[in-house]
């Protein structure tokens, strides 16, 4: 498979526990994106990597949010302390210099 | 603050009528302007990047325009059907980000 893979498709959590979730990129790929996208919005961002280093992170995004790319391949993303207004599809993206992004399926987080 | 706006946010067309719809940005900082195709329970899948102001790109059935002085992209689709369904989606690539719109959803009617 030479696409972008995410990893859970779903996740169900109870409020206060904290989740991860994992993004393989297209292996030549050396940048990641990470967005989350709520029921009738477009993608919103959350954080970019090129290679191993983090270069932006959202304003939006509050301290309970957290990401890795240690190697400069595979991704994580974990939220800490998950709130109800945390459930969304969070979708990872990875592009090769500033071509188009190829996105994963997303992994769809319900916090009940 | 950098803002994507398309319009209009959804659009009912009969099979084989022709549509367009827009997508408004910046016109300062500009990089690249992206229009995905978003179908329900899929990945947004890339349809073209467009850099030069001018630029007209064509797929199949479907072409975009650019305006980057006045920061507005066209994406037209000829002859629609069904499987035209889903939600377009603009990108404006302002050095390594992107900024999203919130789409236009398009319903083929058959």
């Amino acid at each position: 498979d030479t696409g972008v893979s995410q990893d859970p498709r779903h996740k169900i959590t109870k409020r206060g526990q904290n989740v991860t979730f994992r993004c393989d990129p297209i292996s030549e790929h050396n940048r990641l994106y990470w967005y989350r996208q709520t029921l009738g919005q477009g993608p919103e961002f959350l954080t970019y990597f090129q290679n191993e280093a983090q270069l932006e992170k959202s304003r939006l995004l509050s301290d309970r949010f957290s990401a890795e790319r240690p190697k400069g391949s595979f991704s994580t993303l974990e939220i800490q302390r998950t709130e109800q207004g945390d459930s969304a599809m969070y979708l990872c993206a990875s592009s090769a210099s500033s071509t188009e992004a190829f996105f994963g399926q997303g992994t769809r987080l319900t916090v009940v | 603050i950098l803002n994507v706006e398309q319009s209009p946010q959804s659009l009912h067309v009969q099979e084989g009528d022709s549509t367009n719809f827009t997508c408004s940005f910046p016109s300062s900082n500009f990089y690249a302007l992206h229009w995905y195709r978003w179908e329900t329970a899929k990945s947004p899948e890339a349809l073209f990047v467009m850099t030069l102001n001018g630029d007209e790109k064509k797929k199949g059935r479907i072409s975009a325009t650019l305006n980057t002085k006045e920061g507005y992209s066209y994406l037209y689709i000829k002859g629609s059907q069904p499987e035209d369904s889903a939600t377009y989606l603009c990108a404006f690539n302002s050095n390594y980000q992107l900024i999203w719109g919130a789409g236009t959803k398009l319903i083929i009617k058959p």
